[in-house]
């Protein structure tokens, strides 16, 4: 079965970082390209970053750049969300997904989100 | 930046029978390869998107055969041929040809 959970969620004030992490199973995760999307409450969702499966591209959205950082570790079956200069705007659920390689926006694999809140 | 627009946004339907939602993109998303990069999610309440429907017409593996996709260019349709009170939630579509990837702005479906 295939499984993605997120960790590392939660309240920080405006200017702080936090980590997001997200591990997957059940799926060949180094034959998959993995994206964070996320979903301001009452919104819809927005794609905010995606990195090819051996880790060789990455790609976000302009509004991030600069301030979070995709990454991942295949020999942990990891994918990671580095969010740093938090802004009150960056409040959301986050999602990890994953897609097959060559395909990175079939997004057929979801997490169950983890809730950041950028507050002071 | 591609916009995606959805219409309606909002949708009641009795159950058995049929709903229609249309997205329209900004522009073409036929890609170069002969694809065309349109999906459909929906995402019930209180869960995670989920995908439907992957490239304008083909099912993702589980999806009911009651829903299907259609369309082209920048027009595009999700159909579902008889709706089940399983079906409630917000249907968003989204495209893939061009970063950033953009969502519409969801159709929200409930049961009559």
């Amino acid at each position: 079965e295939v499984q993605l959970v997120e960790s590392g969620g939660g309240l920080v004030q405006p200017g702080g970082s936090l980590r997001l992490s997200c591990a997957a199973s059940g799926f060949t995760f180094s034959n998959y390209w993995m994206s964070w999307v996320r979903q301001a409450p009452g919104k819809g969702p927005e794609w905010v970053a995606t990195i090819k499966h051996d880790g060789s591209e990455k790609y976000c959205v302009d509004s991030v750049k600069g301030r979070f950082t995709i990454s991942r570790d295949n020999a942990k079956n990891s994918l990671y969300l580095q969010m740093n200069s938090l802004r009150d705007e960056d409040t959301a659920m986050y999602y990890c997904a994953g897609a097959p390689a060559g395909v990175g926006h079939r997004l057929g694999y979801w997490a169950q989100g983890t809730l950041v809140t950028v507050s002071s | 930046d591609i916009v995606m627009t959805q219409t309606p946004l909002s949708l009641s339907v009795t159950p058995g029978q049929p709903a229609s939602i249309s997205c329209k993109s900004s522009q073409s998303l036929l890609h170069s390869d002969g694809k065309t990069y349109l999906y459909w999610y929906l995402q019930k309440p209180g869960q995670s998107p989920q995908l439907l429907i992957y490239e304008v017409s083909s099912r993702f593996s589980g999806v009911p055969d009651r829903f299907s996709g259609s369309g082209s260019g920048t027009d595009f349709t999700l159909k579902i041929s008889r709706v089940e009170a399983e079906d409630v939630g917000v249907f968003y579509c989204m495209q893939g040809i061009h970063l950033p990837w953009t969502f519409g702005q969801g159709t929200k479906v409930e049961i009559k």
